[in-house]
């Protein structure tokens, strides 16, 4: 089944404690991103990448790395996490960036105390 | 700023009713759209699309929608709603080959 996997689903964890958030996708796409949604803010891309070792900036990377040694895996550190990243986050992966719709992992819910 | 517009905020209705959640962005030229929809604790799935061709485009569980270049719109309508369509709506615009922008999302009620 084609999927896009995030872990951990729920994390509630400390200031400053450095976390990690897995993705991985199934179908062989070239293009990964991971977005942050936020009430009354809609989804907000934090970054993504076209490729395999090509990562960039979205609209909210401050806080945030990413890094994409292999085609499936995209994962998300938070070196430092601080309470202003509690949020819900999606990876999505396509074939291609633009005309190609994302498929989305089921979320992954943080809490930063 | 380029950016999509969701004008409404949350929207209540009855079932059997009828369904018109607008969308607009301020890019110009070509553009892809669309909308995606998150069942209430669930990721986002893609309800349908738009990147050439008919304005006019049918997507999953009988929803629609239609581009209208001059109006810079993509709204999205259902004539009539169920009770299992409660749900968050985004509406996605890309530019060419650019990132995914999503609107900020429309809350739809749906009272049995």
């Amino acid at each position: 089944e084609a999927q896009v996997t995030q872990n951990p689903r729920y994390l509630i964890t400390v200031t400053g404690k450095k976390l990690t958030v897995t993705c991985s996708q199934n179908m062989n796409h070239e293009y990964m991103s991971w977005y942050r949604q936020d009430p009354g803010l809609g989804l907000r891309q934090i970054y993504y990448s076209m490729n395999v070792e090509v990562t960039d900036k979205g609209d909210v990377p401050e806080g945030y790395k990413v890094s994409r040694k292999e085609k499936r895996n995209f994962p998300l550190i938070l070196e430092s996490p601080s309470p202003n990243q509690t949020s819900l986050y999606f990876c999505a992966s396509s074939s291609a960036v633009g005309n190609q719709p994302q498929h989305f992992g089921d979320g992954t819910r943080l809490s930063i105390l | 700023a380029q950016s999509v517009s969701q004008h409404n905020h949350h929207v209540i209705l009855s079932e059997a009713a009828s369904l018109e959640l607008g969308c607009n962005y301020s890019y110009g030229g070509t553009v892809n759209l669309f909308w995606y929809v998150q069942y209430p604790g669930q990721h986002l799935q893609l309800l349908l699309k738009y990147f050439s061709g008919d304005p006019l485009v049918k997507g999953i569980k009988g929803f629609e929608a239609e581009f209208i270049k001059s109006k810079f719109s993509f709204n999205l309508r259902k004539p009539s709603v169920q009770w299992s369509d409660t749900a968050e709506y985004f509406c996605a615009v890309t530019k060419g080959q650019g990132n995914l922008i999503f609107g900020k999302g429309t809350k739809l009620s749906v009272k049995p």
